[in-house]
């Protein structure tokens, strides 16, 4: 069975760092493509970096892009998010996904883990 | 930046028809993925590549994709449909960023 666990989250004052993982487990890890996805309260999606198998392809969502670094170890089975100088609208429950193959800019998210909850706030 | 738009809101009677609609430019030469998101859960892919449902999701869930508007259905509603969904796209165009839309609730009267 696919898992994907993340932790890490937690409250952080504007302006400050924080770390988040995601340990997968149930699959092939260095198979396929990884992606962060948040979720403010009561909003919608929205996706923020993604990792190709072998870390050679990444992308960011422009709000992000500068501040908040994807990593991944597969010798670990884990992925990782650095994420720096953070901003109140940065709140949000940030979601491990995975992609349904190896490429990074394509394909569906077709696991998810349950969330860490991340607050900015003063 | 790519925009996706999605009506806030659908209400359904049990046992009629869905159906949502996903709206951006041309969207018909874009892969579009469908998730279902029940409260307090994780999001789940229902509809993926426009039209093919992954194992275990029933086959009341259909998509399609044409012109600038992607569409959802769900037919014969039943109560465990009602939550969120959301459309999802990667736009390679410009930036090479993957975009959800909107989200709309669907509720089940």
């Amino acid at each position: 069975e696919v898992q994907l666990v993340e932790s890490g989250g937690g409250l952080a004052r504007p302006g400050r760092s924080l770390r988040l993982s995601c340990a997968a487990s149930g699959f092939i890890f260095d198979d396929y493509a990884l992606h962060w996805v948040r979720q403010g309260p009561g909003k919608g999606l929205e996706w923020v970096s993604g990792i190709n198998w072998k870390s050679d392809k990444i992308v960011y969502a422009d709000s992000v892009r500068g501040r908040f670094t994807i990593s991944r170890d597969n010798a670990k089975n884990s992925l990782y998010l650095q994420m720096s100088n953070l901003k109140p609208e940065d709140t949000a429950l940030y979601y491990c996904a995975r992609s349904d193959g190896f490429i990074v800019e394509a394909g569906f998210f077709d696991h998810w883990g349950r969330g860490a909850l991340v607050t900015v706030s003063s | 930046s790519y925009v996706l738009t999605q009506p806030p809101s659908v209400s359904v009677a049990p046992g009629k028809t869905a159906t949502i609609t996903c709206g951006g430019s041309n969207i018909e030469s874009k892969s579009v993925h469908w998730y279902q998101q029940r409260p307090g859960q994780a999001p789940v892919v229902v509809i993926s590549n426009d039209n093919d449902r992954p194992s275990g999701i029933p086959e009341r869930f259909s998509g399609s994709n044409s012109g600038n508007t992607a569409t959802l259905t769900i037919s014969r509603v039943e109560a465990g449909d009602e939550a969120d969904y959301f459309c999802h796209v990667w736009d390679t165009d410009s930036g090479h960023q993957s975009v959800f839309g909107t989200g709309t609730k669907v509720t089940v009267l």
